[in-house]
């Protein structure tokens, strides 16, 4: 079955850091483009970043929002994504979900970056 | 950056009925690289439609997109109780940032 499942979601106070996880099944993730979108509350859905795969030099984009906070990074041998997100801010409380974009959406994991 | 504008915000619309959603880019979007989704309450988005005609897998043929250049739409073509979700467009080209839509909300009549 094609999957993706997040984790590592939760509460964090403004300045804080976490790390996001998203474990991959089911399709040849080394050969897959990677990204993270996120959704405040009541909002719109909103572009993260994406990783490219090893084979597309393994390159990195942000949106500008989070350039320089958020480090996309990816372990192929483990089929799983990863999202550094560090001096968090109350505006990057989301859900974030990971996707290849179009195709394939994991379920979200609910970040809330409140004191 | 190119910027998705979808029309109209708010459908408002009877089970049965068509329904005619808009997408309008500020520059050129290959067709290649042009999503629709639907999402739900508390549900991830769902693919409906990719390289703006293509259906995805397990997607009713009363969904169809359509457009090219700057201007795309997605058609319902009867309305079922279950498609009344908001919608979003994207733009997922190979140069970054990849761009939604802000959304159009399709509400029963």
């Amino acid at each position: 079955e094609v999957q993706l499942v997040e984790s590592g979601g939760g509460l964090v106070k403004p300045g804080g850091s976490l790390r996001l996880s998203c474990a991959a099944s089911g399709f040849t993730f080394s050969n897959t483009w990677m990204n993270w979108v996120r959704q405040a509350p009541g909002t719109g859905l909103e572009w993260v970043g994406r990783i490219k795969s090893k084979t597309d030099g393994e390159t990195t984009d942000y949106a500008a929002p989070v350039k320089g906070r958020f480090t996309i990074s990816r372990d192929d041998s483990k089929n799983t994504l990863y999202l550094q997100m560090n001096s968090l801010k109350n505006e990057d409380t989301a859900v974030y979900y990971c996707t290849t974009s179009p195709r394939i959406w994991g379920q979200g994991t609910l970040v809330t970056v409140s004191s | 950056e190119i910027v998705l504008t979808q029309s109209p915000g708010t459908l408002s619309l009877s089970p049965g009925e068509r329904g005619t959603l808009s997408c309008r880019a500020s520059q050129s979007v290959s067709s290649s690289y042009l999503a629709w989704y639907q999402q739900k309450p508390g549900q991830a988005p769902r693919l409906l439609i990719y390289g703006a005609s293509s259906r995805a897998t397990g997607i009713p043929d009363r969904f169809s997109g359509s457009g090219s250049g700057t201007d795309f739409t997605l058609t319902i073509s009867r309305l079922e109780p279950e498609d009344f979700a908001v919608y979003y467009c994207q733009q997922y080209g190979t140069s970054p940032p990849v761009t939604f839509g802000q959304g159009t909300r399709l509400e029963i009549k």
